[in-house]
């Protein structure tokens, strides 16, 4: 499965949009996109995920760049219990989902 | 509410004992897995089942040993472990599992976690 790069951490305020980056240069043509998040001490969730469209969902939309060598998953007005660990994970067939050390999104109020 | 239910939430053992970790969904999934996460480290998958056949073994030591006795459950028998086994222990499941979910990974469902501390 492809390699992901996420920036460590971010910030934003609370109302406004969280805007997380992702490069997956390496993505092959039959892998997807997945994100989940992890709220401190509990199980990841999952966010949403794409191959190649945008795609939306009632929690987030996630844009693919044309090339699908990143991604951008977009929380369109973050609040304050958004604050977590989120993972852009590249994966195929198999199902086995690995994950990074994600980036950090802390929403101040 | 996932409908993954881990038990125990917590749970501390010495080297010695002989403990199980326990999970349950009840979301007719077809794949459950194991991953451990420990302190300030990424999620490590352990083990993959499907259709309840182990089909992913991440070179865990055998102190370490699951088991699934029907496709809505899932243990992690646990012997003779290590303070550095201490870690967040999640139970996860899928729809389907490789060639079954048709070429696409199935979204993960994960329980809260299994909290263990090897004293």
């Amino acid at each position: 499965d492809a390699k992901t790069t996420q920036p460590p951490s971010m910030d934003c305020a609370e109302g406004r949009a969280a805007n997380l980056p992702c490069n997956h240069s390496t993505i092959s043509g039959n892998e997807y996109v997945y994100w989940y998040r992890q709220i401190h001490s509990q199980g990841p969730q999952y966010i949403i995920h794409g191959l190649k469209n945008n795609e939306t969902n009632e929690m987030a939309s996630l844009i693919i760049t044309e090339d699908r060598k990143s991604s951008t998953l977009i929380l369109p007005h973050a609040t304050l219990r958004d604050t977590a660990v989120y993972y852009c994970i590249v994966s195929g067939a198999n199902s086995k989902l690995t994950f990074g050390k994600g980036i950090t999104l802390s929403v101040r109020p | 509410e996932t409908g993954v239910t881990q038990t125990p939430r917590h749970l501390v053992m010495g080297m010695t004992n002989k403990k199980s970790l326990k999970c349950e969904q009840h979301l007719g999934h077809n794949a459950m897995y194991w991953y451990k996460q420990s302190a300030k480290k990424p999620l490590e998958l352990m083990f993959v089942y499907s259709l309840e056949e182990r089909v992913e073994n991440n070179s865990v030591p055998s102190r370490f040993s699951p088991e699934c006795p029907n496709s809505s459950h899932l243990f992690l028998h646990l012997h003779t472990l290590q303070p550095e086994d201490s870690a967040l222990y999640l139970c996860a499941s899928s729809q389907d599992w490789g060639a079954l979910s048709g070429g696409r990974t199935g979204e993960l469902f994960f329980g809260e976690g299994s909290r263990l501390t090897v004293l």
